[in-house]
């Protein structure tokens, strides 16, 4: 059964911690994504990386950092957590976009972040 | 930029089929069209997904109009366990590696006895 896995489902920092959110695919899929989901904006993309090492900026990269040291870990940063990025954070990831058929992206379960 | 459009909301009774529009006027011509859906507290599951022809799988049926520029959804028999958020999504493909998704708010369908 292929999995994503977010290192926590609920999360409660200060304000100016530094956050580290960790995700960690089994399926050796290329592309990892993170998003976050906030009430009427639906999801909305951070960050990706498409190959170890390598990242993207998303919409809304502003406030986050990502490291991929490995290919099935992918993590993101929040180097001065503020109010204002209390949230629900999704990691997903898929293989690459053309070369295979079946190219769904699979999805955590999620990490609930309040930062008080 | 979120290149689709949805109804925010739909309801649907048991056992009836529920029919899930969306707009993505602005597609291009290898863009695919996905389909996902939220149940509450859990991550985004896939449904299906289309570039042009209309695709069925075990969960649903993908109609796509002929222009592209629109797309149904089709649950042929709803149960409750369907009620959930549903996204229509583009995914843009930069190059050969890459499957960026646009998730736009979604369809809020909920599943009445």
């Amino acid at each position: 059964d292929v999995k994503v896995t977010q290192s926590s489902r609920y999360l409660v920092k200060r304000t100016g911690e530094k956050v580290f959110l960790e995700c960690v695919q089994d399926m050796d899929h290329e592309n990892m994504f993170w998003y976050r989901q906030d009430p009427g904006l639906g999801l909305r993309l951070i960050y990706f990386s498409y190959d170890v090492k390598m990242k993207e900026k998303g919409d809304i990269p502003e406030g986050y950092s990502v490291s991929r040291e490995k290919k099935e870990r992918f993590s993101l940063i929040l180097e001065s957590a503020s109010t204002n990025q209390t949230s629900m954070y999704l990691c997903a990831s898929s293989p690459p976009g053309i070369l295979r058929i079946n190219t769904e992206a699979f999805f955590g379960q999620g990490t609930r972040l309040t930062v008080v | 930029d979120a290149k689709t459009t949805q109804p925010p909301s739909m309801d649907c009774a048991e056992g009836r089929a529920a029919n899930l529009p969306c707009n993505h006027s602005t597609i291009s011509g290898n863009e695919y069209v996905y389909w996902y859906r939220q149940i509450h507290s859990q991550g985004p599951q896939y449904i299906i997904h289309g570039l042009k022809n209309n695709e069925t799988n075990e969960m649903a049926s993908l109609i796509i109009t002929e222009d592209r520029k629109s797309s149904t959804l089709i649950l042929p028999h709803a149960t409750l366990r369907d009620t959930a958020v549903y996204y229509c999504i583009v995914r843009v493909d930069r190059g050969s590696t890459l499957g960026r998704l646009y998730f736009g708010r979604g369809t809020q369908l909920t599943v009445w006895p």
